[in-house]
This record gives C-alpha cells, sequence and structure tokens, in this order.
C-alpha cells in the first residue's frame, strides 16, 4: 500500500516555462514533506521541506505547496532550466515513526532547451 | 570527506554469495538509514539506527538481510545467499535527528 504516491512518473517542460511536480499522499499523521532531487549514479540530494504548520516553502527558483486537506502538495520550479533535467523524490514523514522517510516512486523531469 | 561515503560504488555477485555493502558516516550525523532502489521503484526503507538505540529493522525484506552499526560509526549492510530480486542501488542516508537526510552515492548491486 503505498503512502506517498507520484502519479506520473515523466514531465517534460519548455526552458523557461514553469515545471509542476505532484504528490498524493494517505497517511493523515505525516508532518513534514521533503523534495528530493536525483541525478543517474548519484544518491537523492535534498532540495526543499515544508512542515504541516505551512502551506507554502519558497527558496529561490523552487517553491512546494501543501493542501493538507487534499493531502496533496507539489513542487513548482520556474523558471525551469536544462540543469533541473532529473527525478524528483517526493517524501514524508511523522507520526509513531517520524524518523523514517516515505517516498514516492519519483518523477523524471526533462527540461528541454 | 564532506559527504556520506558508499563502497563499492558497483558490485556484481554470483546468485548464492554473500555480499556486504559499507556506509562511512559524517561526523555529527547520529541517525543513519539503509535504503534501496530497485528499477522502477521507489525509495524503500530498510533499517534505521539512532545513536546506540536498538535499531528499527522493520523493512528488511528477509532473514537474508542484517546490518550492524557501532555507535555513530561505519555501518555495513550485509546479504547472505544473494538472488536476482536483490538486484538494486543500495542507498546510505545520515542525519541529525529531525532533519533531512543526506545521501551517499550508493552502491549499485547485481546479482547474476
Amino acid at each position: 500500500d503505498q503512502q506517498v504516491k507520484q502519479n506520473s512518473p515523466s514531465l517534460s517542460v519548455q526552458e523557461g516555462r514553469i515545471s509542476i511536480l505532484n504528490c498524493d499522499y494517505t497517511n493523515s499523521m505525516f508532518d513534514y514533506f521533503l523534495w528530493y532531487k536525483k541525478y543517474p549514479a548519484e544518491g537523492p540530494t535534498f532540495l526543499i521541506s515544508i512542515s504541516s504548520i505551512k502551506d507554502k516553502n519558497e527558496d529561490g527558483r523552487f517553491t512546494v505547496f501543501l493542501n493538507k486537506s487534499a493531502k496533496h502538495l507539489s513542487l513548482h520550479i520556474v523558471p525551469s532550466q536544462p540543469g533541473d533535467s532529473a527525478v524528483y523524490f517526493c517524501a514524508a514523514s511523522g507520526g509513531a515513526g517520524s524518523y523514517q522517510l516515505t517516498f514516492g516512486k519519483g518523477t523524471k523531469l526533462s527540461v528541454i532547451p | 570527506g564532506a559527504g556520506v561515503s558508499q563502497s563499492p560504488s558497483n558490485k556484481v555477485t554470483e546468485k548464492g554469495k554473500d555480499v556486504e555493502l559499507r556506509c562511512d558516516p559524517i561526523s555529527g550525523h547520529t541517525a543513519l538509514y539503509w535504503y534501496r532502489q530497485r528499477l522502477g521503484q521507489g525509495l524503500e526503507f530498510l533499517i534505521y539506527f539512532q545513536g546506540n538505540s536498538a535499531p528499527d529493522k522493520s523493512g528488511l525484506p528477509s532473514d537474508r538481510f542484517s546490518a550492524e552499526r557501532t555507535g555513530e560509526s561505519v555501518s555495513t549492510l550485509t546479504i547472505q545467499r544473494t538472488q536476482q530480486e536483490d538486484s538494486a542501488v543500495y542507498l546510505c542516508a545520515e542525519s541529525r535527528v529531525d532533519t533531512e537526510a543526506f545521501f551517499g552515492q550508493g552502491t549499485r548491486l547485481t546479482v547474476v
């Protein structure tokens, strides 16, 4: 039973446009959400996070939005750059096992020059 | 080094052999996790260490899998009698408690 779902395995966006990556979760105990970026042959790197007490967190070109009622979060990248091409993983933690990150399957973003 | 270091980076082994994967810690990071990513799948939690507390082994897929960590030092993940379905990238991650996890580059294990 997947608790964190990324329903789009891939996404292609033109350079300069906005990339929107979506993530849904089912566990209402999750209270901390993270996005990781992964290049081929490298481990995931932390990108941005959001606590459930907020609905938006912004860091440069990256903004994460959280809709708790819908159990949905999204990562916006604007403007998208070719170097953003990577696999993006959504992760969540919280509840009794608060240290454990539960990951989605990832979305492969391709930014076309 | 400044990052989490894993070795080997690649390992090819014959079915039925044992393998040992290594993770070198970042100083000051007390929590250590092992994850794996099989082809086409997300990151799958395996085991978690926090200081000297008993590890959370709830993610280990079978008793062929085991891991050790002494204090805040090196961790090893051992897979006995490897099977083809064990082929995956095994990722080690570390963090201070309640912060984001920092990942190593992973060990790509191929069981032939």
